[in-house]
C-alpha cells in the first residue's frame, strides 16, 4: 500500500515534443505529490508539486495532471528541449502524518533527441 | 545559503570494515532524511530524524545500520560490517518543517562501493 508506480521505465522524444510520465499510488492517505528531476552524478531536485485539492498545476513547460478518483497523476513536459534529459520521480507522502518522508516511483530515465 | 552537503562524495570499503557517511542540512533546516539509491532503481526511504531524535527509522536494515542528529554537527549514517549489497547511493535531505507542502532539498549523495 506503501507503494508508487511510475511508467515508462525510459522514454525517447524528439526535441519539440511532448514528454508524458506516468505514476499510480494505493495509500488515499497520501497529501503530496512531488517530481523531482535528477541528473546523472547529482541528487534529485523538486521540479514541480501538487496537492490533492487541484487537478491539474502548471510551471513553465512542466504539468502535473492528478486524478483523484483513478489514484493516477502525471508529469507533461512540453516543447522537450535535450537539457531535459535526465532521470525523473514521482513521488509521495502522508505530510501530517510522516513528516516529509517521501515514497519514490522506480523513475523514468527521458532522453531527448535534437 | 548553501545547500545541503554530504561528505564525501566517494567512499571505498573493503567488505567487513565500517562506512560513515555525514550530512550537513541546510541552514535552519532542522528536519533530516537518508534514502538509499541501488543501481537502476529509485530512492528508498532509511531513516527520518530530528535534532537528537529518530522519528521514523521504517526503512533502516534491522543490522549494522544506525543514523544520529546530534544537537551540534551534522547527521551521521553509519554502516558496520559493510557488504557488497550495501554498494549504493546514500542520499540525504532536509527540509524546514514537516508540515503541508514541505519542500525536501537533497544532497548531492555518497556513493558508496564495497569491494
Amino acid at each position: 500500500q506503501q507503494q508508487v508506480k511510475q511508467s515508462p521505465q525510459s522514454l525517447i522524444v524528439q526535441k519539440g515534443g511532448i514528454s508524458i510520465i506516468n505514476c499510480a499510488y494505493e495509500n488515499t492517505a497520501f497529501d503530496y505529490f512531488p517530481w523531482y528531476q535528477q541528473f546523472p552524478g547529482k541528487g534529485p531536485a523538486l521540479l514541480i508539486a501538487i496537492r490533492p485539492d487541484v487537478s491539474e498545476k502548471k510551471e513553465g513547460r512542466f504539468t502535473i495532471s492528478f486524478n483523484k478518483s483513478a489514484k493516477q497523476f502525471s508529469l507533461h513536459i512540453m516543447d522537450s528541449q535535450p537539457g531535459d534529459s535526465a532521470t525523473y520521480f514521482c513521488a509521495a507522502s502522508n505530510v501530517g502524518n510522516q513528516g516529509g518522508k517521501l515514497i519514490f516511483g522506480q523513475g523514468t530515465e527521458l532522453s531527448v533527441k535534437p | 545559503n548553501a545547500g545541503v552537503m554530504q561528505n564525501p562524495r566517494h567512499l571505498v570499503r573493503r567488505r567487513g570494515q565500517e562506512a560513515r557517511l555525514r550530512c550537513s542540512p541546510m541552514k535552519g533546516h532542522s528536519h533530516v532524511y537518508w534514502y538509499r539509491q541501488l543501481p537502476e532503481e529509485g530512492l528508498k526511504f532509511m531513516v527520518y530524524l530530528q535534532k537528537e531524535n529518530i522519528i521514523d527509522e521504517s526503512g533502516m536494515p534491522k543490522e549494522r545500520f544506525s543514523a544520529e542528529f546530534p544537537k551540534e554537527g551534522p547527521s551521521i549514517l553509519r554502516i558496520q560490517q559493510v557488504v557488497r549489497g550495501d554498494s549504493a547511493a546514500y542520499f540525504c535531505a532536509s527540509s524546514r518543517y514537516s508540515g503541508a507542502g514541505t519542500e525536501a532539498f537533497f544532497g548531492q549523495g555518497t556513493r558508496l562501493t564495497v569491494v
